[in-house]
């Protein structure tokens, strides 16, 4: 079954504590992003990855870190997460092939609180 | 001016009622049109994507305007089960990033 897992799906930590959540995909996408949804600000994104080794922050990067070592794993990192942080996570992920864009498929969500 | 504005919500149906969501983007180049369903606490969904030509799929019809940079969607004989947040999501020329409008919440009342 093709789809996007993210780990955890939930999280409550504490300021200034290291944290990495990830993303996995099997359907050999190349484009992966992250987002985080906000009430009353939607979906956005944070970073996303075109490729193996190729990341660009997207409109709200600060405070976040992502890696891209390998074509299905996409990993969101928090190096000192702060209460502002508190939000609902989702990983997507695309095929880029054939030049038009294809459907994003999304992970359940990874709901964290930073206390 | 935002990127994609949708109606502000929430809309209450009574089941059977004809539904429409609006929604417009400010980037006269975007090139992809898409209408996405979310449900609470759960992950966004690609509902269907959005043509020129305008297209249908069972009790929903999606449809472009390019000149007013204007999408709208349309839900014929609401259904309990459609009772969602319904994302417009707009592509940009040459990128694959996507940009989410807030969503328009749904309640379908029996």
């Amino acid at each position: 079954e093709a789809q996007v897992t993210q780990n955890p799906r939930y999280l409550i930590t504490v300021t200034g504590k290291k944290l990495t959540v990830t993303c996995s995909q099997n359907m050999n996408h190349e484009y992966m992003s992250w987002y985080r949804q906000d009430p009353g600000l939607g979906l956005r994104q944070i970073y996303y990855s075109m490729n193996v080794e190729v990341t660009d922050k997207g409109d709200v990067p600060e405070g976040y870190k992502v890696s891209r070592k390998e074509k299905r794993n996409f990993p969101l990192i928090l190096e000192s997460p702060s209460p502002n942080q508190t939000s609902l996570y989702f990983c997507a992920s695309t095929r880029t092939s054939g030049g038009s864009y294809n459907e994003q498929f999304f992970g359940p969500g990874t709901r964290l609180t930073v206390l | 001016r935002k990127e994609v504005e949708q109606d502000p919500g929430p809309f209450n149906v009574p089941e059977g009622a004809t539904v429409a969501f609006n929604c417009t983007y400010s980037n006269s180049a975007s090139q992809s049109f898409f209408w996405y369903r979310q449900d609470c606490r759960k992950e966004p969904k690609l509902l269907m994507s959005v043509y020129s030509s305008g297209n249908e799929d069972g009790r929903f019809t999606a449809q472009l305007n390019r000149a007013s940079q204007y999408i709208s969607l349309l839900i014929r004989d609401s259904k309990l089960s459609d009772s969602a947040t319904y994302l417009c999501v707009v592509g940009g020329a040459g990128s694959y990033q996507l940009t989410f409008g807030k969503g328009t919440k749904l309640s379908v009342i029996p």
